[in-house]
């Protein structure tokens, strides 16, 4: 059965330092997704993302998120400058005909 | 906005016991319902959904789940639970807009910890 994958599976950085990370969804998916998990809290939605542009995004994806589809396969996600409060596992996700099927995470650690 | 509510933060069943986690959520309109499960290290695993159609929903591993419109509800069962269904359970809910594909709201999850 296809998968979503995310790689790293674990993160660790300096706070200030730029990540990404990065997600293959499912291949004839068209919508992707990130969100967040901060330790002990809800999944939280971040972006969405259709036909090479941002269809959505919560308030959290502020200017130092971005996503970008650079070759028709992987999905990122780029933290310009992170901070302690980025620490959290970021799942990508991605629809097929009615579901959205998730990846195993990244757990982004920030110093 | 569109939330969704969990009622039990942490359930501690024996095997065998009969599970109902609650889900509420608060949206007027056409919604999708969810459920996923995250054992324990892995990733979220879609157990069932409710899109239209009979209420009572059946997913895999025995699960199922009833959707009552009135009470905006979609509250989870198992009639008799296994030492592996241990786990957290969320409940999920996106609305369609026109045919795209809304995100998912996610209520903060239910742990259940099944003793052997």
């Amino acid at each position: 059965e296809p998968e979503v994958t995310q790689t790293p599976s674990h993160q660790v950085t300096q706070m200030g330092q730029e990540v990404i990370l990065r997600c293959v969804p499912i291949s004839n998916h068209l919508y992707f997704y990130w969100y967040r998990q901060i330790l002990g809290q809800k999944v939280e939605f971040l972006v969405s993302f259709y036909n090479n542009e941002i269809s959505e995004k919560s308030e959290i994806f502020d200017d130092q998120f971005s996503v970008e589809r650079p070759d028709g396969s992987n999905f990122t996600l780029k933290i310009r400058s992170t901070k302690l409060e980025d620490s959290a596992m970021y799942f990508c996700a991605s629809f097929g005909t009615d579901t959205q099927y998730f990846g195993p995470g990244t757990r982004l650690t920030v110093l | 906005a569109q939330s969704v509510s969990q009622h039990n933060h942490h359930v501690i069943l024996s095997e065998a016991a009969s599970l109902e986690l609650g889900c509420n959520y608060s949206y007027g309109g056409t919604v999708n319902l969810f459920w996923y499960v995250q054992y324990p290290g892995q990733h979220l695993q879609l157990l069932l959904k409710y899109f239209s159609g009979d209420p009572l929903v059946k997913g895999i591993k025995g699960f199922e789940a009833e959707f009552i419109k009135s009470k905006f509800s979609f509250n989870l069962r198992k009639p008799s639970v296994q030492w592996s269904d241990t786990a957290e359970y969320f409940c999920a809910v996106n609305a369609w807009y026109g045919g795209s594909q809304g995100n998912l709201i996610f209520g903060k999850g239910t742990k259940l910890s099944v003793k052997p």
